[in-house]
């Protein structure tokens, strides 16, 4: 079984600080990488679908970026709001096609 | 857009009954998946299938058994129903050749008394 590790656990920021998270997942035998965010009491959603080193996504005040040879991402979220309270969860796909998720990030943002 | 449904948000069942918890998709998804998240432990693979009538054991499927009789409908089957199964169950699915972006239902929490 792929390990994939997330840091920190957990995260308190207030309103309007930036923040970011990191997730580490074995370089060998890499197929793509994928952060999902988990509001409470929603589905958890795709945020970013990673394939390539180096790649850069960006969706709004979130962006990711990918290290396949190193083995790691990180996501920033810039100005954070409140409504960027969530369980942010990274997940490695196998060779299945299956993924293997990481246990998140939980980050709670004060107003 | 992608709708997967579960049957129930909330079952509570006691020790040593059968369990059925369904998942159904509208997209007509080939692959289907049945996780469990518990705190600290993240979200975990039970069971997955690539097509009707066909499954493949995941991480975790030790207790749990898994039925694909039409391709939008995917059951998890807790046989004997024991209480370190209480946890919120989640289904996914996800087109085959895609980037492999899976949708998720909104989970069941079930408790096991």
């Amino acid at each position: 079984i792929l390990n994939v590790e997330q840091s920190p656990q957990s995260l308190h920021v207030q309103e309007g600080d930036s923040t970011n998270f990191t997730c580490s997942f074995p370089s060998s035998n890499f197929y793509a990488l994928h952060w999902y965010r988990w509001e409470t009491a929603k589905s958890p959603e795709a945020l970013f679908v990673m394939t390539l080193n180096g790649d850069e996504k960006k969706k709004g005040r979130i962006s990711a970026t990918l290290n396949t040879k190193e083995g790691y991402s990180y996501l920033y979220i810039k100005g954070s709001q409140p409504e960027d309270s969530a369980t942010y969860l990274c997940a490695s796909v196998r060779s299945q096609g299956n993924l293997i998720f990481g246990k998140g990030t939980k980050l709670s943002v004060k107003p | 857009d992608v709708k997967v449904t579960q049957s129930s948000r909330y079952l509570v069942k006691r020790t040593g009954e059968k369990v059925f918890l369904e998942c159904v998709q509208d997209m007509d998804h080939e692959n289907m998946f049945w996780y469990r998240q518990d705190p600290g432990l993240g979200l975990r693979l039970i069971y997955f299938s690539y097509d009707v009538k066909m499954k493949e054991k995941g991480d975790i499927p030790e207790g749990y058994s898994v039925s694909r009789e039409k391709k939008e409908r995917f059951s998890l089957i807790l046989e004997s129903a024991s209480t370190n199964q209480t946890s919120m169950y989640l289904c996914a699915s996800l087109a085959r050749g895609s980037s492999y972006e899976q949708y998720f239902g909104p989970g069941t929490r079930l408790t096991v008394t």
